[in-house]
This record gives C-alpha cells, structure tokens and sequence, in this order.
C-alpha cells in the first residue's frame, strides 16, 4: 500500500514558469513531510520540509503548500530553471524517528 | 546541511562475489540509518533500518541473509551484498536521521555484477 501518492510521474515547464508536484496521504499520524530534489546518479538531497502545524513554508523559489483537513501538500518551485531539472520525491514519517514513506517521485524537466 | 558519506561511488564485480558499501555519517552520530534500492526512474524502496548497536530491521521480501547490514558505530553503517548475481545490480542509496527527524542520504553506489 503506497502511503504517500505522488503526481505528476513527470513534468515539463519552460523556464521562468511555475513547477507544481502534489502529494496525498492517508495517515494523519504523519507529522513530517520533506521535499527532496534527486539528480541523476546522486543520492537525494533535503530540500525543504513542514510540518502539519502551518500551512506554508517558503524558501527561496521553493514552497511547500499544506492541506491538513485534506491531507495534501504541494511543492511549488517559482521562476523554474534548467538547473531545477530533476527528480522530486516527497515523503512523510511519524513521530519520533520512524522509517520514512516516499512518494513515487516526478521527473521535473525545465526547458530553456 | 548535514553529510553523509557513501563509499563506493560505483563498484562493478563478478557474479558470486561479495561487496560491501559504507555509510558514514560525518558531522553528526546516526542513532538509525536506512539502506534503501532504486531501479531507473523509480522511487526509492527501502530495504532495511539498521540501528546502532542491535540487528537490523529488513523489509518484507528482503533477504537478510544476502544483505548483510552492520550498524557498529554511531558514524558508521555498512551494507554487505552476498554472493551477488547479476538481478541485484542496482542503485543503492543509504540515508542516516540527525535527530528525531531530518533524513540525509548518501550519494549512493551504483551496483553492476557481471
């Protein structure tokens, strides 16, 4: 059972556009949910994370979207470059220090 | 953020040979690190918690025979592939919790038995 559902599988922006991924979750156990940013052959990097307590977080181009009635969060990347070209995974774990649970992730491409 | 170190980057051996990959934590102690498996453009399936001190925690359908984990340090967690054949050539990708809840992953190591 995937416990974190991830959409788009991948996406295609052109550059100075706005990039969208959004993930579900059914589990209201969860309390934490990072954003990682995956480049080919690398391991993923922490890119940004929230917690159920606020509806938005904002870093630089990067904003994480929280729906807790609806169980939803959303990744939204501003002014997307060919830099962010990547794949994205969300993923969310429960209190205190369990396993984390992944999204399937989405291949971000940001063309020129 | 915080390091985590991966070694080898990419390791290629012949079919029923062992490899062993290392998973350091630099900057910080690991109570809990994670050994997780990635085919092509897929997600990322977890294989087995190894905490500090005591036996790992495999997956279902993880064979903990043929994944030897050892977590002897709070810095240090290795992954041993047994008698590898060529369906486990794979990305493998370790990933250690700093606290209570921010993950950091290794660089991962690229597999390939011939």
């Amino acid at each position: 059972q995937q416990q974190v559902k991830q959409s788009p599988q991948s996406l295609i922006v052109q550059k100075g556009g706005i990039s969208i991924i959004n993930c579900a979750y059914e589990n209201t156990a969860f309390d934490y949910f990072p954003w990682y940013q995956q480049f080919p052959g690398k391991g993923p990097a922490l890119l940004i994370a929230i917690r159920p307590d606020v509806s938005e977080k904002k870093e630089g181009r990067f904003t994480i979207s929280f729906n807790k009635s609806a169980k939803q969060f959303s990744l939204h990347i501003m002014d997307s470059q060919p830099g962010d070209s990547a794949t994205y995974f969300c993923a969310a774990s429960f209190p205190p220090g369990n396993q984390f649970y992944f999204g399937t992730g989405t291949s971000l491409t940001v063309i020129p | 953020g915080a390091v985590v170190s991966q070694h080898p980057s990419r390791v290629i051996c012949k079919s029923g040979t062992s490899v062993k990959i290392e998973c350091r934590s630099l900057d910080f102690q690991a109570t809990t690190m994670f050994w997780y498996r990635q085919f092509p453009k897929k997600s990322l399936m977890l294989m087995a918690t190894s905490n500090e001190g005591s036996k790992a925690t495999y997956e279902q359908g993880v064979e903990k025979d043929k994944f030897l984990i050892n977590h002897a340090s709070l810095t240090l967690s290795t992954l041993t592939v047994t008698s590898a054949h060529p369906e486990d050539s794979s990305f493998y990708i370790c990933s250690a919790r700093q606290g209570a809840e921010k993950l950091f992953f290794g660089s991962g190591t690229q597999l390939s038995v011939l």
